[in-house]
């Protein structure tokens, strides 16, 4: 498996305060992903990132955002959370703008009460 | 623009018997396509991909797709399932070009139920 370790794995927070989920690997991989999924719309990208200091936003990227100030940690800020980001967030990686492979971490799962 | 349509969200089959998983594509450059694997509470298994080389892809536990640009489809295919083929699959596209370059795009997946 690629070294890919998203913490927490698990995390209920109340709506309005803030939660950061962090993705570290160890692939020295490019390139870092964030996104969510939730039933029926399959997985969806919130941010990602193509080097230190370098992201840019994906489908879903209000309410969201993202750091990297190593290669190998990719943070996601959820400034006030709300109930509609309750859901299961990805990591993902992969070593070239042109995809050959990708490589996901275990998930969040993320409950907002 | 980028798209993928799983034509079936939910498909269930008797252990033994094979499996189709259908879905089409747009692209509007020539993508990669990739067939995901999730289990529940798992991460995602890469199963296959296609990536500009041969249109029959062969992945892993006998899976296997074929690329038609004709019809845009990349099709998951098995002779045989088995119990453990039980999960949750994606077909995703990635455009090898252009302002979405390095992107994926994830259809919403179909759901395999394997009897036995």
């Amino acid at each position: 498996d690629a070294g890919i370790t998203q913490s927490p794995r698990h995390k209920v927070t109340e709506t309005g305060t803030p939660v950061t989920l962090r993705c570290h690997q160890t692939e020295n991989h490019r390139y870092m992903y964030w996104y969510r999924q939730d039933p029926g719309h399959g997985l969806r990208l919130i941010h990602y990132s193509y080097g230190v200091k370098d992201t840019d936003k994906g489908e879903v990227s209000d309410g969201y955002s993202v750091s990297r100030s190593k290669t190998e940690d990719f943070l996601l800020t959820l400034e006030s959370a709300t109930s509609s980001q309750t859901s299961v967030y990805f990591c993902a990686i992969s070593d070239s703008r042109v995809i050959t492979e990708a490589f996901f971490g275990q998930g969040t799962r993320l409950t907002v009460v | 623009a980028q798209s993928v349509t799983q034509l079936d969200s939910h498909v269930s089959v008797s252990e033994g018997t094979p499996v189709l998983l259908r879905c089409n594509y747009s692209s509007s450059y020539s993508p990669s396509l990739f067939w995901y694997v999730q289990h529940p509470n798992k991460g995602l298994q890469l199963l296959l991909k296609y990536t500009s080389a041969a249109t029959l892809v062969k992945g892993i536990n006998g899976f296997e797709a074929e690329f038609k640009k004709s019809e845009t489809s990349f099709h998951l295919t098995k002779p045989s399932a088995h119990m453990s083929d039980a999960a949750e699959y994606f077909c995703v596209v990635s455009p090898e070009r252009g302002s979405t370059l390095g992107r994926l795009y994830f259809g919403r997946g179909t759901q395999l139920t394997v009897w036995p």
